[in-house]
């Protein structure tokens, strides 16, 4: 079955840097992947969506990119807030109506 | 327009009980979902729905029921709750199956 795989570790970075998440997965190739952020206490909020005839996605300070060789998508915020602090979710369709979420990283961004 | 509303925020259960979580949603969305997400691993997919009057199990389904009686409502029923369903559960909808999900604002339940 499909595995997504996520840095457990939370990532610290100071403000005004960009920050990278990483997304790996195995054994299927998804059609796209999402991106979802998720707030202490609350439920996920959607971010971006890439496909995977697309290399990359932006949306304002956001910017995706999708690797369908490596199989891997990499999530950077430029220009980080401590606003940005949160737990960022990978997840992708993996056949049905069935979307597989990794277990997510923890972002800090420090004033 | 409120989204996808969860109800109860909290409950405290004893083994054995049942309870049941409702998930109401108002954009019209066909499908919907029910996840739970534990310390350390991604969200779940218990059992969802692709329409008003049908459902499907998910990865996690055992110990779960749910309905789908009204296109706006899915309920997940726990007919006797056990220590190791201790979870935050969540509910999402969508438009399309490959559309973004919208998530409820989780129900956090403990059994003891």
């Amino acid at each position: 079955s499909q595995k997504i795989e996520q840095n457990s570790e939370a990532l610290n970075i100071q403000e005004g840097k960009t920050a990278t998440l990483t997304c790996n997965y195995t054994n299927y190739s998804p059609a796209y992947l999402q991106w979802y952020r998720q707030d202490p206490g609350r439920g996920p909020v959607f971010l971006l969506l890439i496909r995977e005839n697309e290399k990359e996605k932006r949306k304002e300070r956001l910017k995706v990119t999708f690797d369908t060789t490596l199989k891997q998508s990499l999530f950077h915020i430029t220009a980080s807030q401590p606003a940005d602090s949160a737990t960022y979710l990978c997840a992708l369709r993996e056949g049905g109506f069935k979307t597989i979420f990794g277990a997510g990283t923890r972002l800090f961004v420090k004033a | 327009n409120a989204g996808v509303t969860q109800t109860p925020k909290f409950r405290v259960l004893k083994t054995g009980q049942s309870m049941t979580l409702l998930c109401a949603q108002d954009m019209n969305h066909e499908y919907m979902y029910w996840y739970r997400q534990d310390p350390g691993m991604g969200l779940r997919l218990i059992h969802y729905s692709v329409g008003e009057g049908t459902t499907a199990k998910g990865e996690v389904p055992d110990g779960y029921n749910v309905s789908r009686l009204k296109k706006q409502n899915f309920l997940l029923g726990l007919e006797s709750a056990a220590p190791s369903q201790t979870s935050v559960y969540f509910c999402a909808s969508s438009g399309q199956p490959e559309e973004t999900q919208y998530f409820g604002p989780g129900t956090r339940l403990l059994v003891l």
